[in-house]
């Protein structure tokens, strides 16, 4: 059984620019969750997609987009760059409302 | 406005004895609580779960506490081990709103010493 894996490990990106992270999910798991956790904080609920839809959002602008594809899989979205995105950005998946088990993460810094 | 609150950011406990970390929340629309384990430089690992039906669950040395009327749970470890050596974090979910979102506390870090 494959867990969740998230790409890239590490980006460095610059203020103003867009970026895009992608979460495979752990086989059988039809529900993809994102998650950013800043320094020293618990991580905070961004969106999560069921079957390809968005069924929830969290407290993040617009310029925070997502995806989800048939075989479950997402993107994470992020316009308009600021020096505040600089996060670890979790993804999790899971089989509809139960537990989410989390990928190893994308530390994402903006300069 | 913190939903959920861990308010002990650190633990140190000797190898052997038992680790209890707490967390409180405010919501009392949450009806189910997980802990996760973080190592650095890795995503949560889920530990354990409860729903709110239940005011105890058991796995192993991990051993779940709810008591709703006073909106407070606990995670404890027994005997804990220099491997829980980790930051905990408990999240809390109202399965009826949003399916599953997880609202989580500041995370607590636990340091077993031998």
């Amino acid at each position: 059984e494959t867990g969740v894996t998230q790409s890239p490990t590490h980006l460095i990106k610059t203020r103003g620019q867009q970026v895009t992270l992608r979460c495979s999910s752990q086989s059988g798991h039809n529900t993809v969750s994102w998650y950013q956790q800043a320094l020293g904080q618990g991580p905070q609920f961004i969106f999560q997609y069921y079957r390809e839809e968005e069924n929830g959002r969290g407290n993040f602008p617009p310029r925070f987009s997502g995806l989800q594809f048939p075989n479950y899989s997402s993107e994470l979205n992020v316009n308009a760059l600021e020096l505040d995105d600089s996060a670890l950005y979790l993804c999790a998946s899971s089989l509809g409302a139960t537990e989410q088990y989390f990928g190893p993460g994308t530390r994402l810094t903006v300069t | 406005d913190q939903q959920v609150k861990q308010n002990s950011p650190s633990l140190s406990v000797q190898e052997g004895r038992i680790s209890i970390l707490n967390c409180d929340y405010t919501n009392s629309m949450f009806d189910y609580f997980l802990w996760y384990k973080k190592y650095p430089a890795e995503g949560p690992t889920f530990l354990i779960s409860i729903s709110s039906i239940k005011d105890k669950n058991e796995d192993g040395r991990f051993t779940v506490f709810l008591n709703k009327s006073a909106k407070h749970l606990s995670l404890h470890i027994v005997p804990s081990q220099p491997g829980d050596s980790a930051v905990y974090f408990c999240a809390a979910s109202a399965v009826g709103n949003q399916g599953g979102k997880l609202i989580f506390g500041q995370g607590t870090e636990l340091s077993v010493k031998p």
